[in-house]
């Protein structure tokens, strides 16, 4: 079954200790990307992915990071957390021309309390 | 900042009824896609409209798009109860074509 897989999916967690929530892809795709979702702004892009080593910033990446190292997964790592971190995330992933020529496919979601 | 913006940010409509929703972007782009969101899931993909396209249909979706305008509508026509969900737009464009934007969504509620 195509699918985006996320872990975990709930997380609970205290200021500055480091995370990573892993995401994976069973499509071949080489568009991946990270979203978060807060009441009333929507989906923010935080970063995406075009390919294997090929990452860029979407528009809020202050405070994470990500690695590309296979064309799978594509990890996200909050190496400081803070409260106003605290949200829903979603990764996604589609083939590539640019960015909305295909269907995001989207995992289930993370939600992240940082207290 | 975010490309796209939905209009009405809610929506509440009868079972059977139409529902339309707006979605207006500040920059030229090469597709705009909806999307609907169940209760905090996953965003599922409804419908892609290309930028030289003017309308699409999907079973109940109808999509338009007018780059003159720089806004999509969707209309959800014979609305369910199972339609009861937030709708998004997406686009690219702007000076990055890899960067896709989502707007704050549209919610609707469709009474039975």
């Amino acid at each position: 079954e195509a699918q985006v897989t996320q872990n975990p999916r709930y997380l609970i967690t205290v200021t500055g200790k480091k995370l990573t929530v892993t995401c994976s892809q069973n499509m071949n795709h080489e568009y991946m990307s990270w979203y978060r979702q807060d009441p009333g702004l929507g989906l923010r892009q935080i970063y995406y992915s075009m390919n294997v080593e090929v990452t860029d910033k979407g528009d809020v990446p202050e405070g994470y990071k990500v690695s590309r190292k296979e064309k799978r997964n594509f990890p996200l790592i909050l190496e400081s957390p803070s409260p106003n971190q605290t949200s829903l995330y979603f990764c996604a992933s589609s083939l590539l021309s640019t960015a909305s020529s295909y269907e995001q496919y989207f995992g289930p979601g993370t939600r992240l309390t940082v207290t | 900042s975010q490309q796209g913006e939905e209009d009405p940010q809610a929506l509440s409509i009868q079972e059977g009824e139409n529902a339309t929703m707006n979605c207006s972007y500040k920059t030229s782009i090469n597709n705009l896609q909806w999307y609907r969101q169940n209760s905090g899931r996953g965003l599922v993909h409804l419908i892609l409209i290309r930028s030289n396209e003017r309308e699409k249909h999907s079973g109940r979706l109808r999509v338009t798009l007018d780059t003159s305008k720089k806004s999509s509508s969707l209309l959800i026509t014979a609305s369910r109860a199972a339609d009861t969900a937030s709708y998004f737009c997406a686009t690219d464009g702007g000076s990055n074509d890899y960067k896709l934007s989502f707007g704050a969504g549209t919610t609707v509620t469709v009474r039975a």
